[in-house]
């Protein structure tokens, strides 16, 4: 069965120091990936998306960028953190699609704050 | 792009009631609808999802309906129990891109 997992599980951070979240998949091969940020109380936003190693679609323009080194990895990072990235920090998965929409599961998720 | 409003905010319901929540898509290629639960500081957990080929699925005490004319889908929790106190998020999809989730519904299920 696949599996999804995401460190660290909290994140207590300074403003203006760098970010590294990581996320991977196991039990799978060839993922789609998916990082969401959740503001307390809010709704799901969607950051990036990667439907292979290297390929990246930034979907908000902001001080975040991601990568994918490895096809069950993908990381967020930052060089300098906002007050504003504070937030609960989600990866996603789900099975290559071909223009066929299919489940999509959620990691346990990342709560970062930013002070 | 697709927009997906959801409705309402917040719902209170007393315990044994049903409750239901109700989102409008506006891309009409989109074609799968799911449902996430959300429980406070937990992940989002697919309850249920339904495709655009059918136009009512049920699995025990919740139900999805799709009215792909009027581009709206509902979700109906019958019987509600204190556990069923989460948010609830409904999102569609094309399959070219990715979710695109409404912005959620705390429902409160009052003992």
């Amino acid at each position: 069965s696949q599996t999804i997992h995401q460190w660290p599980a909290t994140l207590v951070q300074p403003v203006g120091s760098p970010l590294s979240l990581e996320c991977t998949v196991e039990g799978t091969s060839n993922p789609n990936l998916y990082w969401y940020r959740q503001a307390a109380g809010r709704g799901l936003q969607l950051l990036f998306y990667s439907v292979g190693i290297g390929q990246i679609s930034s979907e908000v323009p902001q001080n975040l960028s991601a990568s994918r080194p490895q096809d069950r990895q993908f990381i967020l990072s930052s060089k300098k953190l906002l007050l504003s990235d504070s937030g609960f920090y989600l990866c996603a998965w789900t099975q290559q699609r071909t223009g066929v929409a299919i489940e999509q599961f959620f990691g346990p998720g990342t709560r970062l704050t930013v002070l | 792009g697709e927009n997906v409003e959801q409705h309402p905010s917040t719902l209170s319901v007393q315990e044994g009631d049903s409750a239901v929540i109700k989102c409008t898509y506006s891309d009409s290629a989109s074609n799968y609808f799911p449902w996430y639960k959300q429980e406070l500081g937990k992940r989002p957990q697919l309850i249920i999802d339904i495709r655009s080929n059918v136009g009512e699925k049920k699995d025990q005490r919740i139900a999805v309906t799709l009215n792909k004319t009027a581009k709206h889908f509902s979700l109906h929790i019958t019987e509600t129990q204190p556990e069923d106190s989460a948010v609830y998020f409904c999102a569609a999809d094309t399959g070219r891109r990715a979710l695109t989730f409404g912005s959620g519904t705390r429902l409160q299920v009052q003992p």
